[in-house]
């Protein structure tokens, strides 16, 4: 079993760079595929980011996934804020020595 | 396109039952994976159980308790929920697996209330 931690907030102005970071706590973040997603208040969740670094259609480019094996963590960047990505965001992956989807605990991002 | 629409969530007392539906439309329903997450009242997401081509899987606070299960003629996916407590209070939402161990489409979600 494994366990993906990620800040609980994060903020940054508009138009600037933030990236939101997720560790895994044993096996390697390579091991499974890690999917982000993006939460606004009130609103179900939606899928900013699937297989490590694949955008659906419909995300903007200004969203990036990646994995660093050396840190064992995966890692959101999203580029040109807007206020409109003020959200929730969720990590997740697969652990499939039991066959479990993990989450992570989810960062609250500001943008002010 | 793509829609997930679930029903069955409400107000249920402690021990009782409810069943939750899934009405899939805008793909091929029996070609995926199926989940069912949830997320409690100011809390993070908690998966709660997926059915796939390996079989079926649940999450340890619901075994025994919850079944998913789908019918692929009729493009819907369920979850069975017995012997209720007051922590499965939560929206619960309908997702999409393409067999990554994740998720590409959300439904809705539908609330769960379990309060005396």
């Amino acid at each position: 079993n494994f366990m993906l931690t990620q800040p609980h907030s994060v903020s940054e102005s508009p138009g600037k760079t933030v990236t939101i970071s997720c560790t895994r706590s044993s096996g390697g973040i390579a091991s499974n595929y890690v999917q982000w997603y993006q939460q606004r208040p009130g609103s179900a969740p939606s899928t900013v980011i699937y297989e490590d670094n694949q955008r659906p259609s419909g995300v903007p480019d200004r969203f990036s996934g990646s994995i660093d094996s050396s840190s064992n963590s995966a890692s959101l960047t999203i580029s040109g804020l807007k206020t409109e990505d003020e959200a929730d965001y969720y990590c997740q992956s697969y652990d499939s020595s039991n066959q479990r989807v993990v989450f992570g605990g989810g960062t609250q991002l500001t943008v002010l | 396109q793509v829609q997930l629409v679930e029903s069955g969530g409400g107000l249920v007392k402690p021990g009782g039952s409810l069943r939750l539906s899934c009405a899939a439309s805008g793909f091929t329903f029996s070609g995926y994976y199926m989940s069912w997450i949830r997320q409690a009242p100011g809390k993070g997401l908690e998966w709660v159980s997926y059915i796939g081509n390996t079989g079926i899987y649940y999450a340890d606070s619901v075994k025994g308790r919850f079944t998913i299960s789908r019918d692929n003629a009729k493009n819907s996916l369920y979850l069975q929920m017995n012997s209720l407590r007051a922590e499965d209070t939560a929206m619960y939402y309908c997702a999409r697996d393409p067999a990554i161990g994740g998720v590409d489409y959300w439904g809705q979600g539908t609330l769960v209330t379990v309060s005396s």
